[in-house]
């Protein structure tokens, strides 16, 4: 059974700051998505990353993929405020069902 | 980019009444969508995998009796929730693959459904 966690659930932390979130799953995966949900929303599509060693950046976000470590990272460079969301990554299981990881709850104090 | 609408985006409803949300690929067709609840501040779990023509596949717990699930065109899906009761309160989003490549899992506004 795939099982996807993410690391750390909630990050609060100053605006000017760069962290980490990771997510790692259990089962074999080349392609990973990350999501955005904001208070009361829906899922934003923030990362499709589809191979080994890929690596995509929007603005101040950036994520990587490393298959073999059955890891990925969203990486949150000189946070700003207006990133406080939830994040969530997930992962494919057979063909089409994706798996969620518990979500990364992300407060970005001024 | 794709577009899913889902309707209605909030419902409240009395306890034994049935609740439909619509789902529709605005843009493109759709043979497969999904159903996901989240709870508060909780991941999605699945509920169910919608595909066009046939009957839905439930996850393990999710009533099918319970849980109404008809995909009868390329770009609609409903989930009815017959009889609600509080513990169905939740909030419900619906997801659509786009063909032809199927890689893209677009989503809905979510419907934020109590039942009191």
């Amino acid at each position: 059974e795939l099982k996807v966690e993410q690391n750390p659930l909630f990050l609060s932390m100053q605006e000017g700051k760069n962290y980490t979130i990771y997510c790692n799953y259990s089962t074999t995966s080349d392609r990973l998505y990350w999501y955005r949900q904001d208070p009361g929303k829906s899922l934003e599509s923030l990362f499709v990353l589809l191979s080994n060693g890929a690596v995509k950046q929007e603005g101040r976000l950036m994520a990587s993929l490393d298959t073999k470590a059955r890891l990925s990272t969203l990486h949150i460079t000189a946070a700003v405020h207006d990133l406080s969301a939830t994040y969530f990554c997930a992962v494919p299981q057979g063909a089409q069902k994706l798996v969620f990881g518990q979500g990364t709850r992300l407060t970005i104090n001024p | 980019g794709a577009v899913v609408s889902q309707h209605p985006s909030w419902v409240i409803c009395k306890s034994g009444t049935s609740v439909k949300i619509e789902c529709r690929s605005l843009d493109f067709q759709a043979t497969t969508m999904f159903w996901y609840r989240q709870f508060p501040k909780q991941s999605l779990m699945l509920m169910a995998t919608s595909n066009e023509g046939s009957k839905a596949t439930y996850e393990q717990g999710v009533e099918k009796d319970k849980f109404l699930i008809n995909h009868a065109s390329l770009t609609l899906s409903t989930l009815t929730v017959t009889s609600a009761h509080p513990e169905d309160s939740s909030f419900y989003i619906c997801s659509a693959l786009s063909l032809p490549t199927n890689e893209k899992l677009f989503f809905g506004s979510g419907t934020q459904l109590s039942v009191l």
